[in-house]
């Protein structure tokens, strides 16, 4: 068990620039998320998978932002046109099938768009 | 909507006191809570998980409990160590609000040795 893996754990983009951040779970975890915190906030959910379904969005989650999980394994996580707005800590989860199963966290990826 | 938050926002202590800290939530329909650890810059490490059907959950020096119909969780940590500096994140996950996992904003502890 390696646990969350996230890369890169840091992105410095011109604004208007696309970025992909990608998630890999723990393996076997069905349940994935994506959040995003600012400083000295608590982490905000954007978006949950069930293996390669997308479930639930954020309305957090503009349509500058994709996220994907194909064949159920890794996730990635793509802004576009990036704004200074957009700057912050982007962090993936994950945890296995069960209702009441513990989440793990990733590392994060610290995105900075001058 | 569920809320979160937690109190106090930032503490101080000399190393070997023993603390709390507080998490408060508005809809105590809650499958379970989660208590993390966030040290600056980095991601976030499990610390404990309470069912929403339990009352408490230990491990080593940390203790969580839970009272679901006051809607308040507390994290006790005992015997402090400059090691335990860190912001302490709750979340909860309940039936009200899809699968994701609502956070407070966070208590950020600094234990002085």
């Amino acid at each position: 068990d390696t646990g969350v893996s996230q890369n890169p754990r840091h992105k410095i983009t011109k604004r208007g620039q696309n970025v992909t951040f990608r998630c890999d779970p723990i393996s076997e975890h069905n349940r994935l998320y994506w959040y995003r915190q600012t400083l000295g906030q608590g982490p905000e959910f954007l978006t949950y998978f069930q293996n390669e379904a997308q479930l639930e969005k954020s309305r957090l989650l503009s349509d500058r932002f994709s996220a994907e999980r194909p064949k159920g394994s890794f996730s990635t996580l793509e802004i576009q046109r990036t704004e200074q707005g957009d700057s912050a800590m982007y962090l993936c989860a994950s945890r296995p099938q069960g209702m009441n199963t513990e989440a793990f966290f990733g590392q994060g990826t610290r995105l900075t768009v001058v | 909507k569920q809320e979160v938050t937690q109190i106090p926002a930032a503490l101080s202590v000399p190393e070997g006191e023993n603390l709390v800290l507080n998490c408060s939530f508005t809809d105590s329909a809650i499958y379970n809570l989660q208590w993390f650890r966030q040290d600056p810059g980095k991601g976030l490490t499990s610390l404990l998980l309470i069912q929403s059907s339990q009352r408490e959950q230990t491990s080593g020096r940390l203790n969580a409990s839970l009272d679901k119909s006051s809607g308040r969780s507390t994290l006790y940590i005992a015997a402090s160590q400059p090691g335990d500096s860190a912001t302490y994140l709750c979340a909860v996950r309940g039936n009200n609000y899809g699968q994701n996992f609502v956070f407070g904003p966070g208590t950020r502890l600094s234990v002085l040795p």
